[in-house]
């Protein structure tokens, strides 16, 4: 079993609709949760950032944690069809060093 | 404000030869430095992270290997490149001791191995 578990789709909705991605993972150590995005042909780009469980918002962005759960979840509202990329999450447990990474979610917003 | 800056961009080498892939960061010190490797397709795979000068973690045992020379300058390389060591390389950081999680990627360099 992954230590993190994400659908690599590729999900596809109509411009302005509400998105959800999400991830699960294993780890009950994972403690701080990331969320990126990566256009083709680029580098990761750091989209959101949580500790522990809680909401986060930022803009169009919201960031979800459910640790009871072990579930994470990024809401992408009004979306645009710029918010097309692979979306990947991550996390990192307390005292580590490394970041364990989900596979990436290819998201498709059609005009 | 920090910068992360890799080069080449882009890599055409021959099966066999040596490859030298090097990254930069600036506005911080003592960062932690990463490299990983992304397949077509598949996610990240860490191969080697670095915690101080000269210090070097490795994760996946493979014709590569990482130095790290100075602070801010993760450097990594091969001496014989295999046709499986294709993919798109991304060098990374992240803010030394534990106040600061988050993690920056630099724009990557696309290896082909030919």
């Amino acid at each position: 079993q992954k230590e993190v578990e994400q659908d690599p789709g590729p999900l596809s909705v109509p411009e302005g609709a509400i998105v959800s991605l999400n991830c699960t993972y294993s780890n009950s150590a994972f403690q701080y949760f990331m969320w990126y995005r990566q256009y083709s042909r680029k580098g990761p780009e750091l989209l959101m950032y949580t500790y522990s469980s809680g909401n986060k918002e930022d803009g169009r962005f919201t960031a979800q944690v459910d640790k009871s759960s072990k579930y994470i979840s990024l809401f992408i509202r009004d979306s645009q069809p710029s918010d097309s990329a692979t979306y990947l999450c991550a996390m990192k447990a307390s005292g580590t060093y490394k970041y364990i990474f989900g596979t990436g979610t290819r998201l498709k917003v059609l005009a | 404000s920090q910068t992360i800056h890799q080069w080449p961009a882009t890599l055409v080498q021959p099966v066999g030869s040596p490859l030298s892939l090097e990254c930069t960061v600036e506005g911080t010190s003592n960062p932690n430095l990463y490299w990983y490797r992304q397949a077509a397709g598949r996610g990240l795979q860490l191969l080697f992270y670095s915690v101080g000068i000269g210090q070097i973690s490795s994760e996946v045992p493979q014709n590569l290997s990482a130095s790290r020379p100075q602070d801010r300058q993760f450097i990594l390389s091969s001496k014989k490149l295999l046709l499986s060591d294709s993919g798109f390389y991304l060098c990374a950081w992240s803010a030394p001791g534990g106040l600061l999680y988050e993690q920056y990627f630099g724009p990557g360099t696309r290896l082909t191995v030919t």
